[in-house]
Protein backbone atom coordinates (compact mmCIF):
# COMPACT_ATOMS: atom_id res chain seq x y z
CA UNK A 1 0.00 0.00 0.00
CA UNK A 2 1.50 2.98 -1.16
CA UNK A 3 0.91 5.83 1.16
CA UNK A 4 2.76 8.60 -0.88
CA UNK A 5 2.51 8.55 -4.67
CA UNK A 6 4.65 10.40 -7.28
CA UNK A 7 2.98 9.27 -10.21
CA UNK A 8 5.27 11.19 -12.92
CA UNK A 9 8.44 9.43 -12.62
CA UNK A 10 10.14 12.07 -14.84
CA UNK A 11 9.49 15.68 -15.85
CA UNK A 12 11.23 17.49 -18.53
CA UNK A 13 11.06 21.65 -18.64
CA UNK A 14 13.06 24.51 -20.56
CA UNK A 15 15.07 26.33 -18.45
CA UNK A 16 13.53 29.70 -17.00
CA UNK A 17 10.06 27.95 -17.05
CA UNK A 18 7.81 26.46 -14.29
CA UNK A 19 8.74 23.19 -13.16
CA UNK A 20 5.36 21.63 -11.32
CA UNK A 21 6.16 18.49 -9.39
CA UNK A 22 2.74 16.82 -7.99
CA UNK A 23 2.58 14.34 -4.96
CA UNK A 24 -0.87 12.57 -3.57
CA UNK A 25 -1.45 11.01 -0.13
CA UNK A 26 -3.46 8.64 1.20
CA UNK A 27 -3.21 8.73 4.77
CA UNK A 28 -5.11 11.74 6.44
CA UNK A 29 -2.93 11.40 9.81
CA UNK A 30 0.01 13.01 8.09
CA UNK A 31 0.28 16.28 9.15
CA UNK A 32 3.64 17.49 7.69
CA UNK A 33 5.48 17.33 4.47
CA UNK A 34 8.50 17.70 2.73
CA UNK A 35 10.42 17.84 -0.74
CA UNK A 36 13.79 16.71 -0.64
CA UNK A 37 16.34 16.89 -3.83
CA UNK A 38 18.66 14.09 -4.66
CA UNK A 39 21.58 14.32 -6.81
CA UNK A 40 23.13 10.92 -8.07
CA UNK A 41 25.67 9.55 -5.86
CA UNK A 42 24.30 11.85 -2.96
CA UNK A 43 22.09 11.87 0.02
CA UNK A 44 18.76 13.21 -0.56
CA UNK A 45 18.79 17.10 0.72
CA UNK A 46 16.10 18.79 2.41
CA UNK A 47 14.31 21.39 -0.06
CA UNK A 48 11.31 22.70 1.52
CA UNK A 49 8.40 21.62 3.97
CA UNK A 50 5.28 22.51 4.81
CA UNK A 51 2.64 22.27 7.87
CA UNK A 52 -1.00 20.60 7.35
CA UNK A 53 -1.83 24.22 8.93
CA UNK A 54 -0.81 26.05 6.04
CA UNK A 55 -1.30 25.55 2.44
CA UNK A 56 1.10 27.24 0.68
CA UNK A 57 5.35 27.75 1.55
CA UNK A 58 7.59 29.92 -0.49
CA UNK A 59 11.46 29.70 -0.17
CA UNK A 60 12.54 31.32 -2.88
CA UNK A 61 12.56 29.78 -6.17
CA UNK A 62 10.57 27.25 -4.36
CA UNK A 63 6.88 27.18 -3.10
CA UNK A 64 4.89 24.31 -2.01
CA UNK A 65 1.19 23.72 -1.99
CA UNK A 66 -0.94 22.04 -0.17
CA UNK A 67 -4.34 20.45 -0.73
CA UNK A 68 -5.85 18.80 2.24
CA UNK A 69 -9.11 17.88 0.92
CA UNK A 70 -7.64 16.68 -2.30
CA UNK A 71 -4.87 15.16 -0.19
CA UNK A 72 -2.77 16.52 -2.77
CA UNK A 73 1.15 18.45 -2.57
CA UNK A 74 2.57 20.08 -5.50
CA UNK A 75 6.03 21.67 -5.54
CA UNK A 76 6.78 24.57 -8.09
CA UNK A 77 10.19 25.99 -9.30
CA UNK A 78 10.20 29.54 -10.97
CA UNK A 79 12.31 30.06 -12.53
CA UNK A 80 13.60 26.64 -13.75
CA UNK A 81 17.48 26.16 -13.97
CA UNK A 82 19.64 23.26 -15.31
CA UNK A 83 21.03 22.90 -11.62
CA UNK A 84 17.26 21.76 -10.83
CA UNK A 85 18.21 18.54 -12.65
CA UNK A 86 17.50 16.00 -10.46
CA UNK A 87 15.04 13.33 -8.71
CA UNK A 88 12.72 14.93 -6.18
CA UNK A 89 10.87 13.02 -3.22
CA UNK A 90 8.07 14.01 -1.06
CA UNK A 91 7.72 12.73 1.91
CA UNK A 92 4.81 12.76 4.91
CA UNK A 93 5.02 12.50 8.51
CA UNK A 94 2.60 12.92 11.59
CA UNK A 95 4.21 14.51 13.92
CA UNK A 96 1.02 16.03 15.69
CA UNK A 97 0.71 12.31 16.73
CA UNK A 98 3.84 12.40 18.19
CA UNK A 99 5.49 9.50 15.57
CA UNK A 100 8.40 10.90 13.13
CA UNK A 101 8.55 8.37 10.49
CA UNK A 102 8.34 9.60 7.11
CA UNK A 103 6.98 8.01 3.65
CA UNK A 104 8.40 8.86 0.81
CA UNK A 105 7.68 8.46 -2.47
CA UNK A 106 9.00 7.29 -5.65
CA UNK A 107 10.52 10.45 -7.10
CA UNK A 108 10.21 12.59 -9.76
CA UNK A 109 12.92 12.70 -12.38
CA UNK A 110 13.81 16.48 -13.59
CA UNK A 111 15.36 17.59 -16.35
CA UNK A 112 16.09 20.98 -17.16
CA UNK A 113 17.00 22.11 -20.54
CA UNK A 114 19.52 24.75 -21.34
CA UNK B 1 30.27 19.86 11.55
CA UNK B 2 30.59 16.69 9.44
CA UNK B 3 26.97 16.21 9.44
CA UNK B 4 25.99 12.25 8.47
CA UNK B 5 29.06 10.18 7.28
CA UNK B 6 28.90 6.51 6.31
CA UNK B 7 30.98 3.66 6.34
CA UNK B 8 31.52 2.12 3.90
CA UNK B 9 31.21 3.51 0.73
CA UNK B 10 30.41 0.74 -1.17
CA UNK B 11 30.63 -3.07 -0.27
CA UNK B 12 29.86 -6.40 -2.00
CA UNK B 13 28.88 -9.13 0.44
CA UNK B 14 28.71 -13.10 -0.69
CA UNK B 15 25.28 -14.57 -0.20
CA UNK B 16 24.83 -15.77 3.67
CA UNK B 17 27.59 -13.34 4.69
CA UNK B 18 27.40 -10.44 7.57
CA UNK B 19 28.46 -7.02 7.87
CA UNK B 20 27.57 -4.08 9.54
CA UNK B 21 26.82 -0.64 8.12
CA UNK B 22 28.13 2.23 10.19
CA UNK B 23 26.52 5.35 10.73
CA UNK B 24 27.59 8.57 12.50
CA UNK B 25 26.27 12.59 13.38
CA UNK B 26 27.61 15.06 15.39
CA UNK B 27 24.44 17.20 15.38
CA UNK B 28 23.57 15.97 18.65
CA UNK B 29 20.17 14.81 17.09
CA UNK B 30 18.05 12.34 18.86
CA UNK B 31 16.33 11.14 15.94
CA UNK B 32 18.26 8.51 13.82
CA UNK B 33 16.71 6.38 10.79
CA UNK B 34 17.90 4.25 8.15
CA UNK B 35 16.26 3.81 4.91
CA UNK B 36 17.08 1.72 1.52
CA UNK B 37 16.28 2.88 -2.12
CA UNK B 38 15.96 0.22 -4.90
CA UNK B 39 16.28 1.08 -8.53
CA UNK B 40 13.48 3.45 -9.63
CA UNK B 41 11.84 3.58 -6.30
CA UNK B 42 11.36 5.50 -3.08
CA UNK B 43 13.40 5.40 0.09
CA UNK B 44 11.90 2.62 2.72
CA UNK B 45 12.40 3.27 6.01
CA UNK B 46 14.24 0.25 7.83
CA UNK B 47 14.72 0.93 11.42
CA UNK B 48 14.75 3.89 13.56
CA UNK B 49 15.55 5.28 16.47
CA UNK B 50 14.10 8.33 18.95
CA UNK B 51 17.08 8.32 21.05
CA UNK B 52 19.89 6.20 22.74
CA UNK B 53 18.54 2.77 23.89
CA UNK B 54 15.16 3.11 21.93
CA UNK B 55 15.23 1.64 18.54
CA UNK B 56 11.88 0.27 16.13
CA UNK B 57 11.05 -1.29 13.04
CA UNK B 58 9.91 0.69 9.85
CA UNK B 59 8.44 -0.60 6.97
CA UNK B 60 11.06 -3.65 5.59
CA UNK B 61 12.82 -4.50 9.16
CA UNK B 62 13.30 -8.00 7.71
CA UNK B 63 16.63 -9.39 7.23
CA UNK B 64 18.48 -6.51 9.45
CA UNK B 65 19.33 -5.55 13.19
CA UNK B 66 20.06 -2.43 14.40
CA UNK B 67 21.15 -0.57 17.92
CA UNK B 68 21.83 2.71 19.61
CA UNK B 69 23.95 2.56 22.15
CA UNK B 70 25.25 6.45 21.73
CA UNK B 71 23.29 9.70 20.48
CA UNK B 72 25.84 9.84 17.65
CA UNK B 73 26.06 6.31 16.89
CA UNK B 74 23.37 4.01 14.90
CA UNK B 75 24.84 0.72 13.57
CA UNK B 76 23.01 -1.51 10.69
CA UNK B 77 23.77 -4.77 10.77
CA UNK B 78 23.05 -7.27 8.18
CA UNK B 79 23.15 -11.22 9.12
CA UNK B 80 22.69 -14.02 6.23
CA UNK B 81 23.57 -11.24 3.57
CA UNK B 82 20.77 -12.17 1.05
CA UNK B 83 20.32 -10.71 -3.22
CA UNK B 84 17.25 -9.18 -2.12
CA UNK B 85 19.31 -6.83 -0.07
CA UNK B 86 21.47 -5.09 -3.09
CA UNK B 87 20.62 -1.71 -2.52
CA UNK B 88 21.58 1.80 -1.60
CA UNK B 89 21.74 2.48 1.97
CA UNK B 90 20.57 5.50 3.62
CA UNK B 91 21.24 6.90 6.70
CA UNK B 92 19.61 10.00 8.44
CA UNK B 93 19.27 11.91 11.08
CA UNK B 94 16.72 14.72 12.38
CA UNK B 95 16.44 16.98 15.60
CA UNK B 96 13.58 18.12 17.62
CA UNK B 97 13.00 21.66 15.95
CA UNK B 98 10.56 22.12 12.92
CA UNK B 99 11.05 22.32 9.83
CA UNK B 100 11.98 18.94 11.07
CA UNK B 101 14.06 18.05 7.91
CA UNK B 102 16.21 15.19 8.05
CA UNK B 103 20.28 15.03 7.20
CA UNK B 104 20.99 12.60 5.06
CA UNK B 105 24.25 10.64 4.96
CA UNK B 106 26.27 9.99 1.31
CA UNK B 107 24.99 6.60 1.11
CA UNK B 108 26.09 2.83 1.11
CA UNK B 109 26.10 0.79 -2.26
CA UNK B 110 25.56 -2.74 -1.03
CA UNK B 111 25.83 -5.76 -3.84
CA UNK B 112 25.18 -9.41 -2.78
CA UNK B 113 26.11 -11.66 -5.06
Amino acid sequence: DQQVKQNSPSLSVQEGRISILNCDYTNSMFDYFLWYKKYPAEGPTFLISISSIKDKNEDGRFTVFLNKSAKHLSLHIVPSQPGDSAVYFCAASAPASGTYKYIFGTGTRLKVLA
Amino acid sequence: NAGVTQTPKFRILKIGQSMTLQCAQDMNHNYMYWYRQDPGMGLKLIYYSVGAGITDKGEVPNGYNVSRSTTEDFPLRLELAAPSQTSVYFCASKGAETPYEQYFGPGTRLTVT
